[in-house]
């Protein structure tokens, strides 16, 4: 059975410290690997896919990185406006599987 | 611009009722899906479809029923609302089964009092 484990659950931040998320997973055959920002009252979003241990993906102040056992999720410098849930969710076949998310909050 | 709607946004209903969330997208999607978020659990798979005719039970499927009888739609259907399924629902659609992500809805409240 595919599992996802998301660290911390809840992060709280300056404005302008750098942090790193952490999803852990265990899954048969990774198709991919997912991260999603979901903000109160809205679905999902997606932000990234990571398909292979070593790929890293970059949007504005976020980076996703990858390896056999977990995915980080790096925020540096981070801005009120980055304060969301952060999902992740592994793929394999062709379902997928979520962690129950990261609350970031981000003090101005 | 193509999207995926969720109808309603709120729903209150009792015990007992048969209620039916809609999901509609038009990004001319082969799968959807529906999901349920509660607090301490995350996202759960409730059914999914991989195309007109096809549907398929997810982890918490019990008490739901969904049904495709085309592209566009997968409605989502409790048959007898039960104060356990208060929770809120989420639809979802993806081009394609391997290593895409999905374009979730805005999600259904649903209260069952």
């Amino acid at each position: 059975e595919d599992q996802v484990t998301q660290s911390p659950e809840a992060l709280r931040l300056q404005e302008g410290e750098s942090s790193s998320l952490n999803c852990s997973y265990t899954v048969s055959g990774l198709r991919g690997l997912f991260w999603y920002r979901q903000d109160p009252g809205k679905g999902p979003e997606f932000l990234f896919t990571l398909y292979s241990a070593g790929e890293e993906k970059e949007k504005e102040r976020l980076k996703a990185t990858l390896t056999k056992k977990e995915s980080f999720l790096h925020i540096t410098a981070p801005k009120p406006e980055d304060s969301a849930t952060y999902l992740c969710a592994v793929q394999d076949n062709s379902k997928l599987t979520f962690g129950k998310g990261i609350t970031l909050s981000v003090r101005p | 611009d193509a999207e995926i709607t969720q109808s309603p946004r709120h729903k209150i209903t009792e015990t007992g009722r048969q209620v039916t969330l809609a999901c509609h997208q038009t990004w001319n999607h082969n799968n959807m899906f529906w999901y349920r978020q509660d607090l301490g659990h995350g996202l759960r798979l409730i059914h999914y479809s991989y195309g007109v005719q096809d549907t398929n039970k997810g982890e918490v499927s019990d008490g739901y029923s969904v049904s495709r009888s085309n592209t566009e739609d997968l409605p989502l259907t409790l048959e007898s609302a039960a104060s356990s399924q208060t929770s809120v629902y989420f639809c979802a659609s993806s081009e394609s089964i391997n290593g895409f992500g999905y374009t979730f809805g805005s999600g259904t409240r649903l209260t069952v009092v």
